[in-house]
């Protein structure tokens, strides 16, 4: 079963720095770009940027551009985000999902919670 | 770039149809053959519904399906259900070589 398994929810406060990851199983992880998601709380969903951790090839939506640096770990199947100072405006529920075919994601990870706050 | 424009909210009645649009522009919906829709239940992370406009995933019921017109695309739930209550995501990849969400359509089965 392919599956994508994000790491636990998160509470830091405003300029700490944050590392959230997520691991995939059950396919070939170098072969399929990982895209990450943010939906903050009660509104809808905003796509971040993306990542093909075979050649570890970036590519950044404008609006989080700087923002973040997604990354990623061959070795072990894991794709990462990760913030150098965080906002309390960071807060929200963050998705990694795989990009299957042209540009559908499936599946998509369960989801990590950050809430940045003092 | 701009989200793609979706109705807030749509209701129906059980066994009825009900259609969602989302409408872009000529560099995304219009442009490419590659919008997606994704329903998403409550504290539930997104599931894959349609891709490349009308193509279901195995698994997904054939009660929805998906059509393109210009730079309109839309999802037709048909035989309305209680558990198609949730919210919906249109997607569309974009002449920037990225990927634009809709703003979502909460769909209420009365």
């Amino acid at each position: 079963e392919v599956q994508l398994v994000q790491s636990g929810a998160e509470v830091k406060k405003p300029g700490e720095s944050l590392k959230i990851s997520c691991k995939g199983s059950g396919y070939s992880f170098t072969s399929y770009w990982i895209g990450w998601v943010r939906q903050m709380p009660g509104k809808g969903l905003e796509w971040m940027g993306i990542i093909y951790p075979g050649d570890s090839d970036t590519r950044y939506s404008p609006s989080f551009q700087g923002q973040v640096t997604i990354s990623a770990d061959k070795s072990i199947s894991t794709a990462y985000l990760q913030w150098s100072s965080l906002k309390a405006s960071d807060t929200a529920m963050y998705y990694c999902a795989r990009r299957k075919g042209e540009w559908e994601l499936f599946p998509w990870g369960q989801g990590t919670l950050v809430t940045v706050s003092s | 770039q701009s989200a793609l424009t979706q109705p807030a909210s749509v209701s129906g009645s059980p066994g009825q149809s009900i259609t969602i649009s989302c409408t872009g522009t000529s560099s995304d919906v219009g442009g490419y053959n590659y919008v997606s829709w994704y329903q998403q239940h409550p504290g539930k992370a997104p599931k894959l519904m349609i891709y490349d406009v009308s193509n279901r995933p195995s698994g997904v019921s054939n009660r929805f399906s998906g059509s393109k017109s210009g730079n309109t695309a839309s999802l037709t739930i048909s035989g309305l259900q209680a558990e198609d209550e949730a919210d919906y995501y249109c997607s569309s990849y974009t002449s920037s070589s990225s990927l634009v969400f809709g703003g979502g359509t909460k769909l209420t089965v009365l």
